[in-house]
């Protein structure tokens, strides 16, 4: 069964350091992938969609890799703030499905001043 | 532009009663996507719903949950009979016309406590 794996435990930085988050999926390979982020109490909001035939995508102090070998996703926040304390959601599409998103459990991140 | 809006926030009841959860998508979207989020875990696919018509219900429970998106109005997700598993956090997505495939823009969610 297809199955999306992130880091369960915090990752916890200082202020100013680059945050790399991963995101594993295994036994079928995603058109796309969607990283979200989520405040506690608030629905998940849009960050970086990257495709398959994309390496890497970029916004602002966010970066987004796409390795289709290895089966995996890297989030990297450049400069991070307190302010990007949050959770970090990894979201490939499902199968052959070009709508329903599987959603990791996500990784919490914790930005020290 | 008003981001999707759902409502009740909160919602309690108690178990047999039934829960209504409303949602209006962003302006100038016609796609809806249902999701449910349990405590530490995952957001899990339910519904995707067009106006008038629903095209994948495969993540939905077979008994006492529906779910419409009607011509005029708010998509409903209605739970019958609630029972404690019910409770968890019920987001709504949606995303423009030729919109699978494009980003799905989410709610604040509703989150639904049975007693």
């Amino acid at each position: 069964s297809q199955k999306i794996e992130q880091n369960s435990e915090a990752l916890n930085i200082q202020e100013g350091k680059t945050a790399t988050l991963t995101c594993n999926y295994t036994n079928y390979s995603p058109a796309y992938l969607q990283w979200y982020r989520q405040d506690p109490g608030r629905g998940p909001v849009f960050l970086l969609l990257i495709r398959e035939n994309e390496k890497e995508k970029r916004k602002e102090r966010l970066k987004v890799t796409f390795d289709t070998t290895l089966k995996q996703s890297l989030f990297h926040i450049t400069a991070s703030q307190p302010a990007d304390s949050a959770t970090y959601l990894c979201a490939p599409l499902e199968g052959d499905s070009s709508y329903k998103l599987i959603f990791g459990s996500g990784t919490r991140l914790l930005v020290r001043p | 532009n008003a981001g999707v809006m759902q409502n009740p926030r909160h919602l309690v009841r108690r178990r047999g009663q039934e829960a209504r959860l409303r949602c209006s998508p962003m302006k100038g979207h016609s796609h809806v996507y249902w999701y449910r989020q349990l405590p530490e875990e995952g957001l899990k696919f339910m519904v995707y719903l067009q106006k008038e018509n629903i095209i994948d219900e495969s993540g939905m429970p077979k008994e006492r949950f529906s779910a419409e998106f009607p011509k005029e109005g708010p998509s409903i997700l209605r739970i019958q009979q609630v029972v404690r598993g019910d409770s968890a956090a019920y987001f709504c997505a949606s995303s423009p016309p030729g919109g699978e495939g494009e980003t799905q823009y989410f709610g604040p969610g509703t989150r639904l406590l049975v007693l």
